[in-house]
């Protein structure tokens, strides 16, 4: 079976810097995948990291480490509307994708 | 706009009875996958299919059947539901061609909240 591990909260305030890693054991890889969730609404995609280092899209970065079989998604500048669920999603081949069970993330004022 | 429709969104229904969940995307892609999701589990697989009438089973495919006969459309039937099957579906399609683009960004739909009594 699959195993990807992230925590399943974390609590901030405004303005803070938020890291969620996503540790993984799985039958294939072929990249790391970052979703988003709003209160059980569609997931939408933040980033995806097929090789090793950071990926910057504003205010959200993913960094990737295969040999270490992890990866973190780091959000910057919290804002209220970060508060949402994130999802780590591990490529296995070209048509199968493996979901984390989520990091709900809470921004406080 | 580019998206993927679920209907129903909502939907009660007693054990046994069969139903469809449709889905529909208008960006013509090639790839479409089901997904549950369910407190504490994440999003797991149910099937997947890579191009018109090519399907295949993901993790959790027991109890559930899908077909594709047209690129746009990819339902999900449940033929004789049961209360396990009580969850939150999600459709998602993504170009296919490259791996990249496959694994680059996949679109959901809104999701069916589905419950068997």
């Amino acid at each position: 079976g699959q195993s990807l591990e992230q925590p399943s909260e974390v609590t901030a305030v405004e303005g803070a810097i938020v890291q969620i890693n996503c540790t993984y054991q799985t039958s294939g890889f072929y990249g790391l995948s970052w979703y988003q969730q709003h209160d059980g609404g569609a997931p939408t995609f933040l980033s995806y990291n097929a090789l090793d280092g950071l990926e910057e899209t504003g205010r959200f970065s993913s960094f990737l480490s295969r040999s270490d079989s992890y990866g973190y998604l780091l959000l910057q500048e919290l804002q209220m509307k970060d508060s949402a669920s994130y999802f780590c999603a591990v490529a296995l081949n070209d048509y199968k994708l493996s979901f984390g069970a989520g990091t709900t993330v809470t921004v406080r004022a | 706009e580019a998206q993927v429709t679920q209907n129903p969104r909502y939907l009660i229904t007693v054990t046994g009875k069969k139903l469809t969940v449709t889905c529909s995307q208008n960006m013509n892609h090639e790839y479409m996958s089901w997904y549950r999701q369910d407190p504490g589990l994440g999003l797991r697989q149910i099937y997947y299919s890579m191009n018109v009438e090519v399907t295949d089973k993901g993790d959790v495919p027991e109890g559930y059947k899908v077909s594709r006969k047209e690129k746009r459309n990819f339902p999900l039937i449940l033929e004789s539901p049961s209360p396990n099957q009580t969850s939150l579906y999600f459709c998602a399609s993504s170009s296919s061609g490259t791996l990249i683009s496959l694994n680059t960004e996949a679109f959901f739909g809104q999701g069916t909240r589905l419950t068997v009594v």
